[in-house]
């Protein structure tokens, strides 16, 4: 089935970076962009953009645009989120989710990041 | 920026009908989605293109959209049902969300 597997929690310092990943499965990675999501506690879902794993095209939130990445590997179905010059506003749960037709379906288990 | 703004919260007694409106300027022209999420969990689709019912989703999800509001509907609410409810459309290549609504049956 089709499912997207992420990278364990993280702690990081602030002023620093962190990676999470996003591995693909069961399904042609190519064929379909992964948003990125975030989620601090008890808040609701703030989405920061998305990339097309089939090309260089990325899309960012106007809020994180010049402090994120999204990139992928397509030999290995995995899609990546960098997140630099991290603050105690950046503690939340990132998920990442498979774009279908604009939806978003499955999502990631999500990845907690705390700063 | 565009917004989109839910009830922070709805009660409904089991077996009763919820409703729960997403409105918003750019909701006139665009498809809007619907999530699930139940503590520590992911979120989970359940409506898609307004009114459309993913393989799985349980026939008493509804989805029906005019003008600038759309709303989800649970009919027959069952315990099982109360979480967070967040819609989502797009704004040019833009994710929006609105902020969720909780849904509490009791």
């Amino acid at each position: 089935q089709v499912q997207l597997l992420q990278s364990g929690a993280e702690m990081k310092e602030p002023g620093g970076s962190v990676k999470v990943s996003c591995k693909a499965s069961g399904y042609t990675f190519a064929s379909h962009d992964i948003n990125w999501v975030r989620q601090a506690s008890g808040q609701g879902l703030e989405w920061m953009g998305w990339m097309s794993p089939n090309s260089d095209n990325t899309v960012y939130a106007q809020k994180f645009q010049g402090r994120v990445t999204m990139t992928r590997n397509t030999s290995i179905n995995t899609a990546y989120l960098e997140l630099r010059r991290l603050t105690s506003e950046d503690t939340a749960v990132y998920y990442c989710a498979r774009e279908t037709n604009n939806w978003f379906d499955p999502w990631g288990q999500g990845t907690l990041v705390t700063v | 920026s565009a917004d989109l703004t839910q009830p922070p919260s709805v009660s409904v007694s089991p077996g009763q009908t919820a409703s729960i409106a997403c409105s918003g300027d750019i909701l006139g022209n665009r498809f809007v989605f619907w999530y699930q999420q139940k503590p520590g969990q992911s979120p989970l689709l359940v409506i898609y293109q307004d009114t459309k019912r993913p393989s799985g989703i349980p026939e008493r999800f509804s989805g029906s959209s005019s003008g600038n509001t759309a709303t989800l509907t649970i009919s027959g609410t069952q315990v099982m049902d109360e979480a967070d409810y967040y819609c989502q459309a797009w704004d040019s290549s833009t994710a929006v969300f609105g902020g969720g609504t909780h849904l509490t049956v009791l």
